[in-house]
Protein backbone atom coordinates (compact mmCIF):
# COMPACT_ATOMS: atom_id res chain seq x y z
CA UNK A 1 0.00 0.00 0.00
CA UNK A 2 1.09 3.66 -0.81
CA UNK A 3 2.69 5.61 2.32
CA UNK A 4 1.03 8.77 3.13
CA UNK A 5 2.19 11.60 5.62
CA UNK A 6 0.55 14.24 6.62
CA UNK A 7 1.52 17.59 8.23
CA UNK A 8 1.05 19.19 10.63
CA UNK A 9 0.62 16.01 13.23
CA UNK A 10 -1.36 18.03 15.56
CA UNK A 11 -2.13 21.90 16.28
CA UNK A 12 -3.71 23.98 18.73
CA UNK A 13 -5.31 27.03 17.14
CA UNK A 14 -7.56 30.27 18.02
CA UNK A 15 -11.26 30.25 17.09
CA UNK A 16 -11.15 32.66 13.77
CA UNK A 17 -8.18 31.92 12.25
CA UNK A 18 -7.62 28.91 9.83
CA UNK A 19 -5.48 26.01 9.10
CA UNK A 20 -4.16 23.95 5.92
CA UNK A 21 -3.77 20.44 6.09
CA UNK A 22 -0.90 18.37 3.75
CA UNK A 23 -1.54 15.25 2.53
CA UNK A 24 1.50 13.41 0.72
CA UNK A 25 1.55 10.31 -1.22
CA UNK A 26 4.39 8.77 -2.60
CA UNK A 27 3.04 7.26 -5.57
CA UNK A 28 0.06 8.92 -8.33
CA UNK A 29 -3.49 8.53 -7.07
CA UNK A 30 -6.09 9.53 -8.68
CA UNK A 31 -8.62 9.63 -5.94
CA UNK A 32 -7.96 11.22 -2.44
CA UNK A 33 -10.28 11.58 0.18
CA UNK A 34 -10.80 13.76 3.30
CA UNK A 35 -12.14 12.47 6.48
CA UNK A 36 -13.35 13.91 9.90
CA UNK A 37 -12.74 11.80 13.13
CA UNK A 38 -14.91 14.02 15.78
CA UNK A 39 -13.81 12.73 19.49
CA UNK A 40 -15.34 9.31 20.56
CA UNK A 41 -17.13 9.33 16.91
CA UNK A 42 -16.39 7.46 13.57
CA UNK A 43 -15.16 8.85 10.61
CA UNK A 44 -17.17 11.29 8.17
CA UNK A 45 -15.88 11.84 4.81
CA UNK A 46 -15.99 15.34 4.03
CA UNK A 47 -14.68 15.50 0.22
CA UNK A 48 -13.54 13.79 -2.48
CA UNK A 49 -10.40 15.13 -4.15
CA UNK A 50 -9.55 14.36 -7.80
CA UNK A 51 -6.62 15.85 -9.84
CA UNK A 52 -7.82 18.20 -12.45
CA UNK A 53 -11.51 18.94 -11.02
CA UNK A 54 -13.24 20.39 -8.20
CA UNK A 55 -13.50 18.63 -4.98
CA UNK A 56 -17.04 17.04 -4.57
CA UNK A 57 -18.20 17.68 -0.91
CA UNK A 58 -20.16 15.25 1.12
CA UNK A 59 -23.90 17.28 2.55
CA UNK A 60 -22.91 18.70 5.71
CA UNK A 61 -20.29 20.50 4.27
CA UNK A 62 -18.78 23.14 2.19
CA UNK A 63 -16.50 24.57 -0.04
CA UNK A 64 -16.09 28.07 1.78
CA UNK A 65 -15.36 26.29 5.10
CA UNK A 66 -12.94 23.59 3.67
CA UNK A 67 -11.71 24.71 0.62
CA UNK A 68 -9.18 21.78 -1.03
CA UNK A 69 -6.67 21.46 -3.40
CA UNK A 70 -5.11 19.44 -5.67
CA UNK A 71 -2.54 20.57 -7.83
CA UNK A 72 -1.06 16.88 -8.58
CA UNK A 73 -1.56 13.27 -8.35
CA UNK A 74 0.83 13.11 -5.01
CA UNK A 75 -0.57 15.84 -3.39
CA UNK A 76 -3.39 17.72 -1.56
CA UNK A 77 -4.42 19.94 0.99
CA UNK A 78 -7.54 20.46 3.28
CA UNK A 79 -7.98 24.30 5.34
CA UNK A 80 -10.57 24.63 7.69
CA UNK A 81 -11.24 28.29 7.43
CA UNK A 82 -13.02 30.38 10.01
CA UNK A 83 -12.11 27.89 12.84
CA UNK A 84 -14.78 27.27 16.19
CA UNK A 85 -14.28 24.80 18.97
CA UNK A 86 -16.63 22.52 17.19
CA UNK A 87 -13.85 22.16 14.56
CA UNK A 88 -11.50 20.30 16.95
CA UNK A 89 -11.17 16.97 15.28
CA UNK A 90 -8.49 14.70 13.58
CA UNK A 91 -8.59 15.24 9.87
CA UNK A 92 -7.85 12.26 7.62
CA UNK A 93 -6.84 11.50 4.51
CA UNK A 94 -7.14 8.56 2.39
CA UNK A 95 -6.28 7.13 -1.04
CA UNK A 96 -7.33 4.03 -2.34
CA UNK A 97 -5.78 1.24 -4.47
CA UNK A 98 -7.84 -1.67 -6.26
CA UNK A 99 -7.89 -5.38 -5.19
CA UNK A 100 -9.11 -8.51 -5.51
CA UNK A 101 -11.62 -7.69 -2.65
CA UNK A 102 -12.73 -4.64 -4.48
CA UNK A 103 -11.20 -0.67 -3.84
CA UNK A 104 -9.50 -0.64 -0.36
CA UNK A 105 -8.50 2.64 0.99
CA UNK A 106 -5.86 3.22 3.36
CA UNK A 107 -5.11 6.13 5.49
CA UNK A 108 -2.54 8.56 6.43
CA UNK A 109 -1.63 9.30 10.42
CA UNK A 110 -3.68 12.12 10.71
CA UNK A 111 -4.03 15.66 12.09
CA UNK A 112 -5.12 16.15 15.71
CA UNK A 113 -6.60 19.88 15.67
CA UNK A 114 -7.87 21.57 18.66
CA UNK A 115 -9.25 25.00 18.36
CA UNK A 116 -9.43 27.28 21.49
CA UNK B 1 -31.37 3.29 9.68
CA UNK B 2 -27.80 3.47 9.49
CA UNK B 3 -26.18 2.84 6.46
CA UNK B 4 -23.66 0.56 8.60
CA UNK B 5 -24.25 -0.58 11.88
CA UNK B 6 -21.76 -2.08 14.72
CA UNK B 7 -23.12 -4.21 17.72
CA UNK B 8 -22.63 -1.79 20.45
CA UNK B 9 -19.42 -2.10 22.76
CA UNK B 10 -17.09 -1.73 24.45
CA UNK B 11 -15.90 -6.00 24.38
CA UNK B 12 -14.37 -7.34 27.33
CA UNK B 13 -13.10 -10.64 26.17
CA UNK B 14 -10.09 -13.11 28.28
CA UNK B 15 -6.49 -13.33 26.74
CA UNK B 16 -7.14 -16.96 24.35
CA UNK B 17 -10.80 -16.11 23.82
CA UNK B 18 -12.60 -15.56 20.46
CA UNK B 19 -13.55 -11.64 20.30
CA UNK B 20 -17.09 -11.69 17.83
CA UNK B 21 -17.59 -8.12 16.12
CA UNK B 22 -20.67 -7.41 13.75
CA UNK B 23 -21.71 -5.16 11.32
CA UNK B 24 -25.15 -4.87 9.60
CA UNK B 25 -25.68 -2.89 6.24
CA UNK B 26 -28.53 -1.26 4.41
CA UNK B 27 -27.34 -1.25 0.90
CA UNK B 28 -28.19 -4.24 -0.59
CA UNK B 29 -25.94 -3.63 -4.06
CA UNK B 30 -22.73 -3.21 -2.00
CA UNK B 31 -20.21 -5.25 -3.11
CA UNK B 32 -16.80 -5.00 -1.09
CA UNK B 33 -16.55 -5.19 3.00
CA UNK B 34 -13.76 -3.82 5.33
CA UNK B 35 -12.67 -3.98 8.71
CA UNK B 36 -10.61 -1.37 10.21
CA UNK B 37 -8.38 -1.79 13.51
CA UNK B 38 -7.79 1.85 15.31
CA UNK B 39 -5.76 2.00 18.33
CA UNK B 40 -6.16 4.63 20.57
CA UNK B 41 -4.60 7.83 18.77
CA UNK B 42 -3.67 6.63 15.82
CA UNK B 43 -5.31 6.55 11.99
CA UNK B 44 -7.61 3.14 10.88
CA UNK B 45 -5.70 0.30 9.50
CA UNK B 46 -7.40 -1.70 7.23
CA UNK B 47 -6.85 -5.32 8.34
CA UNK B 48 -9.48 -7.52 6.14
CA UNK B 49 -11.95 -6.94 3.09
CA UNK B 50 -14.21 -9.53 1.74
CA UNK B 51 -16.31 -9.24 -1.16
CA UNK B 52 -17.95 -13.13 -1.47
CA UNK B 53 -20.39 -15.11 0.82
CA UNK B 54 -18.44 -17.06 2.94
CA UNK B 55 -15.39 -17.01 5.07
CA UNK B 56 -12.44 -15.22 4.64
CA UNK B 57 -9.31 -15.89 6.47
CA UNK B 58 -5.98 -13.97 7.31
CA UNK B 59 -3.77 -15.37 10.36
CA UNK B 60 -6.11 -15.04 13.85
CA UNK B 61 -8.92 -12.61 12.21
CA UNK B 62 -11.92 -14.07 10.31
CA UNK B 63 -14.11 -12.26 8.26
CA UNK B 64 -17.72 -13.60 7.67
CA UNK B 65 -20.16 -12.04 4.76
CA UNK B 66 -23.60 -12.41 4.34
CA UNK B 67 -24.97 -10.72 1.73
CA UNK B 68 -28.67 -12.32 1.83
CA UNK B 69 -28.95 -10.88 5.57
CA UNK B 70 -26.72 -8.22 4.99
CA UNK B 71 -23.85 -8.84 7.67
CA UNK B 72 -20.58 -9.06 8.03
CA UNK B 73 -18.18 -9.85 10.42
CA UNK B 74 -14.74 -9.98 12.06
CA UNK B 75 -13.93 -12.72 14.43
CA UNK B 76 -10.62 -12.73 16.53
CA UNK B 77 -8.95 -15.96 17.56
CA UNK B 78 -7.33 -16.46 20.32
CA UNK B 79 -7.07 -12.72 21.55
CA UNK B 80 -4.14 -11.31 22.96
CA UNK B 81 -3.86 -7.63 24.74
CA UNK B 82 -2.34 -6.38 21.68
CA UNK B 83 -5.68 -6.73 19.86
CA UNK B 84 -7.22 -4.27 22.36
CA UNK B 85 -8.39 -0.81 20.15
CA UNK B 86 -11.69 0.03 18.33
CA UNK B 87 -12.25 -1.74 14.82
CA UNK B 88 -14.68 -0.05 12.14
CA UNK B 89 -16.62 -1.70 9.77
CA UNK B 90 -16.63 -0.11 6.71
CA UNK B 91 -18.81 -0.62 3.33
CA UNK B 92 -18.58 1.69 -0.03
CA UNK B 93 -21.68 3.38 -1.34
CA UNK B 94 -23.64 2.39 -4.27
CA UNK B 95 -22.05 2.90 -7.39
CA UNK B 96 -18.88 4.85 -5.69
CA UNK B 97 -15.67 4.29 -3.63
CA UNK B 98 -16.68 6.30 -0.82
CA UNK B 99 -16.84 4.74 2.29
CA UNK B 100 -19.55 4.59 5.28
CA UNK B 101 -18.03 3.45 8.73
CA UNK B 102 -20.17 1.82 11.12
CA UNK B 103 -19.73 4.01 14.90
CA UNK B 104 -17.09 1.12 15.89
CA UNK B 105 -16.38 -1.47 18.49
CA UNK B 106 -13.97 -1.20 21.08
CA UNK B 107 -12.54 -4.60 22.41
CA UNK B 108 -10.18 -4.38 25.65
CA UNK B 109 -8.55 -7.96 25.94
CA UNK B 110 -8.11 -8.68 29.02
CA UNK B 111 -4.53 -10.42 30.23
Amino acid sequence: SAVISQKPSRDICQRGTSLTIQCQVDSQVTMMFWYRQQPGQSLTLIATANQGSEATYESGFVIDKFPISRPNLTFSTLTVSNMSPEDSSIYLCSVGAQSGSGYEQYFGPGTRLTVT
Amino acid sequence: QKEVEQNSGPLSVPEGAIASLNCTYSDRVSQSFFWYRQYSGKSPELIMSIYSNGDKEDGRFTAQLNKASQYVSLLIRDSQPSDSATYLCAVPRSNDYKLSFGAGTTVTVRA
